[in-house]
């Protein structure tokens, strides 16, 4: 069954720094992928979608991921963190079998003012 | 335009009672989802709906029913909460099927069973 790992279940840094959270995924075939952010007390919000074409994406607030097909993975990167980017980020994978949405288990990252 | 609507936003029960969660959407989507979020568990999928009149089983649907008479409307229920049913419920939706669409999502609502 397809499954989605997200490596990292808490991060804390302080502003300024970079930031990369990795996500990996298990499934052979055509994959789309997603990155949503959920801020404390709030619902899931779409951060960047990759459904085909450059495998770097471009996303709202300064995130960027890079799909490494051959390495399974789409870590989402940031240069310069801000305290209001403090929230819980969900890596999610949608494959060409089913019509559902396979989330990771989440990375709450905390930054420190 | 409201988008995902979901109603009520808290709520407590006692074990063995029942509720129905209403998630409202006006966006003319085709599927709605039920999700469950826990500590650490991120979110899984309960039922989902591809259609008016259609449902489906997700990764966790023991302990809930949900009825889609309508379009816009996805509605879950529980026949009898148990504690372990306490949790965060969100709703989402989106155009078509997951690969080409991403999901919509509701504001959440937060159950508690005593």
């Amino acid at each position: 069954a397809q499954s989605v790992s997200q490596h990292n279940h808490h991060v804390i840094l302080s502003e300024a720094a970079s930031l990369e959270l990795g996500c990996n995924y298990s499934y052979g075939g055509t994959v789309n992928l997603f990155w949503y952010v959920q801020y404390p007390g709030q619902h899931l919000q779409l951060l960047l979608k990759y459904f085909s074409g450059d495998p770097l994406v471009k996303g709202i607030k300064g995130f960027e991921a890079e799909f490494i097909k051959s390495k399974f993975s789409f870590n989402l990167r940031k240069p310069s963190v801000q305290w209001s980017d403090t929230a819980e980020y969900f890596c999610a994978v949608t494959t060409n079998r089913d019509d559902k949405i396979i989330f990771g288990k989440g990375t709450r990252l905390h930054i420190l003012p | 335009n409201a988008g995902v609507t979901q109603t009520p936003k808290f709520r407590v029960l006692k074990t063995g009672q029942s509720m129905t969660l209403l998630c409202a959407q006006d966006m003319n989507h085709e599927y709605m989802y039920w999700y469950r979020q826990d500590p650490g568990m991120g979110l899984r999928l309960i039922h989902y709906s591809v259609g008016e009149g259609t449902t489906a089983k997700g990764e966790v649907p023991d302990g809930y029913n949900v009825s889609r008479l309508k379009k816009q409307n996805f509605l879950l229920g529980l026949e009898s909460a148990a504690p372990s049913q306490t949790s965060v419920y969100f709703c989402a939706s989106s155009h078509l099927a997951g690969s080409y669409n991403e999901q919509f999502f509701g504001p959440g609502t937060r159950l508690t069973v005593l």
